[in-house]
């Protein structure tokens, strides 16, 4: 069964520091992983995500995110973090539903950010 | 702002109750996705309509049916509503694929008394 784990519900930094949230995921087949945003009282926003090619993938806001097949994780990196990044993350990857080809997300629990000055 | 629209914002009602939660999808997009957020359940997908058809089908419980009507909006109608229910409601579109970016509205809440 697939499923994601991230692995820290909270996480608090300082602004101007580097942050990186984690998420591993468990699957046997290629899947595809995505890492989206909350921001308060708000829906859900593409970060960035990973279909194939590069490991490397750079996304919206200066995060970037690696795909690490043999540890089966996808963690999320931003160099200096902004007040603004003040938000809710959230991973998630691509299951296969039954037989007939159909697809959903999977998501973590999420990942509290909070910047403080 | 992400281009999909939900209404109501909030919505509360009594136990027992029928509710029924509205998405415009962005435009030019063909698929509706549902998603329910609540403390103890996180994220949960529930359904999947394309071009008006169901294509997928996740965690949605039988009091719970939804559609998407030849104009592309969707509806989510909740009956028999329980306590339990009280969550955020997500309706997301995207042209349908699953490495599509789907685009989330702002949610309705659901307040249930």
């Amino acid at each position: 069964a697939q499923s994601v784990t991230q692995l820290d519900s909270q996480v608090p930094v300082f602004e101007e520091a580097p942050v990186e949230l984690r998420c591993n995921y468990s699957s046997s087949v290629s899947v595809y992983l995505f890492w989206y945003v909350q921001y308060p009282n708000q829906g859900l926003q593409l970060l960035l995500k990973y279909l194939s090619g590069s490991t490397l993938v750079k996304g919206i806001n200066g995060f970037e995110a690696e795909f690490n097949k043999s540890q089966t994780s996808f963690h999320l990196r931003k160099p200096s973090v902004h007040i603004s990044d003040t938000a809710e993350y959230f991973c998630a990857v691509s299951k296969r539903i039954g037989t007939g080809g159909s697809e959903k997300l999977v998501f973590g629990k999420g990942t509290k950010l909070t910047v403080n000055p | 702002d992400s281009g999909v629209t939900q209404t109501p914002k909030h919505l509360i009602t009594a136990t027992g109750q029928r509710v029924t939660l509205r998405c415009s999808p962005r435009s030019g997009d063909l698929s509706v996705y549902w998603y329910q957020q609540s403390l103890d359940q996180g994220l949960q997908f529930l359904i999947q309509y394309y071009n008006g058809e169901e294509r997928a089908k996740g965690n949605i419980l039988e009091r719970f049916s939804a559609q998407q009507f030849p104009d592309l909006h969707s509806e989510l109608n909740l009956s028999s509503l329980e306590l339990g229910d009280s969550a955020l409601y997500f309706c997301a579109s995207s042209t349908g694929r699953i490495t599509d970016t789907q685009y989330f509205g702002p949610g309705t809440r659901l307040t249930v008394l």
